[in-house]
Order: structure tokens, then C-alpha cells, then sequence
């Protein structure tokens, strides 16, 4: 199993540029997860996904912000356009459903995450 | 008041020592807890989850206190391996019905160096 991928794993860029991140998750999982993460706000969920379609979407800080997943193994999120406040690491994370709802059943697996910074 | 909250630190503590952080969280519905680590500029990795009745992972002990809302993990014999920020995470079940629908929450983390 690769794991969840990421792409790019760092990126730079001029303030107005677009940005897309890609991510694919683990075969199999069900849910797939974006989040954000600062050292002054830690890890924020964006949006998340299961089954494709877009579930919960409250995180996503403004219209600039959009993501997709257009088939079970990709989906990207994208800025547009990009400000230097959007400088943070992106995580995508995937995970599987499942009936039991003990501790050990959702668990999270995270991709390595995209670096962005915006000039 | 926050989610989710833990002590930022860092703690600094020599090699062998016993650490011990605590986490609270707010909503009292919580269903689900966990403990993940992450290393410098790598993801979060679950390190254990935590159940009822307090659990225990070799140097590892997790513990969950309802009525007070907060979960601890005691870190026994540290090795400077154990540097990381530990997350302490929460899940809530959505308000729509579906054994998969659930939000986690993440706490800001609390930064741990062992010192040689």
C-alpha cells in the first residue's frame, strides 16, 4: 500500500497565482479529508468528501478556496487567486467507513503533505 | 473556548524521565479519542487511541476522563525518539445519521523534546 500521495510537496509562488494540490488516497478508503496547518492555528479542516461527493465544506475560508474529487482515487484543491496568507501545509487524509464505531475504527491516514508558500 | 485545547509546551525533558500531558475538550458528546505524533516537518501518524477504560501501548498509557472531559497520555522511560508534537484528537458524530460521518477535531499539539 502507498499510503496517501500528495503533489507537489513544496510549492512557491507570486501572490494572484493559481494553485493546485493533488492528492490520491488509499485504495479502498471511502472518506478523504483536506487540511490545513499553521503553527498558529494547527490543523484545520477544509473540506471533506465521502464517496466522492462533497460533504462538509464549512472550512474552507473563502471563495478562493476549491476543491474536487472527481473519481474515487483524486481529487485536487485549489486557490485562486493565491495570497500570502494561504503559506501553510496542505494535508490530504484518507480514511474508510465502517459500522464499528469503537475507538480504533476511523482512523486518519495522512498524506506527507504540500508545503505552499505564497510570495 | 476552544474544541479542543492542550498546553502547547514544550516540555524539555531529560532522557528516562516520565512525561505526562493532558487534553480537554468542550462537547461532552465526543465519542472518539485518539493521540496522534508528528514529527518536524513530517504528518500526523496515530499513535494510539484511547478507550474507556485507559489503555496501555508498551511506555505508552492513555487515559480518558469523561465527567472531567479531558484524556491524558504518560509517556514512561522517554527516548529521544519520543521528540514530537503530540495531538491530541476528538470525534464528534455528525448530526446526520451515518456510522461514517464524523468530525475530527485536532488540538494545536504540545511539543516534546527528550534531552540527551
Amino acid at each position: 500500500d502507498a499510503g496517501v500521495i500528495q503533489s507537489p510537496r513544496h510549492e512557491v509562488t507570486e501572490m494572484g497565482q493559481e494553485v493546485t494540490l493533488r492528492c490520491k488516497p488509499i485504495s479502498g478508503h471511502d472518506y478523504l479529508f483536506w487540511y490545513r496547518q499553521t503553527m498558529m492555528r494547527g490543523l484545520e479542516l477544509l473540506i471533506y468528501f465521502n464517496n466522492n461527493v462533497p460533504i462538509d465544506d464549512s472550512g474552507m475560508p473563502e471563495d478562493r478556496f476549491s476543491a474536487k474529487m472527481p473519481n474515487a482515487s483524486f481529487s485536487t484543491l485549489k486557490i485562486q487567486p493565491s495570497e500570502p496568507r494561504d503559506s501553510a501545509v496542505y494535508f490530504c487524509a484518507s480514511r474508510r467507513s465502517s459500522r464499528d464505531k469503537s475507538s480504533g475504527a476511523n482512523v486518519l491516514t495522512f498524506g506527507a503533505g504540500s508545503r505552499l508558500t505564497v510570495l | 473556548r476552544k474544541e479542543v485545547e492542550q498546553d502547547p509546551g514544550p516540555f524539555n525533558v531529560p532522557e528516562g524521565a516520565t512525561v505526562a500531558f493532558n487534553c480537554t475538550y468542550s462537547n461532552s458528546a465526543s465519542q472518539s479519542f485518539f493521540w496522534y505524533r508528528q514529527d518536524c516537518r513530517k504528518e500526523p501518524k496515530l499513535l494510539m487511541s484511547v478507550y474507556s477504560s485507559g489503555n496501555e501501548d508498551g511506555r505508552f498509557t492513555a487515559q480518558l476522563n469523561r465527567a472531567s472531559q479531558y484524556i491524558s497520555l504518560l509517556i514512561r522511560d522517554s527516548k529521544l525518539s519520543d521528540s514530537a508534537t503530540y495531538l491530541c484528537v476528538v470525534s464528534e458524530i455528525g448530526t446526520i445519521s451515518n456510522f461514517g460521518n464524523e468530525k475530527l477535531t485536532f488540538g494545536t499539539g504540545t511539543r516534546l523534546t527528550i534531552i540527551p
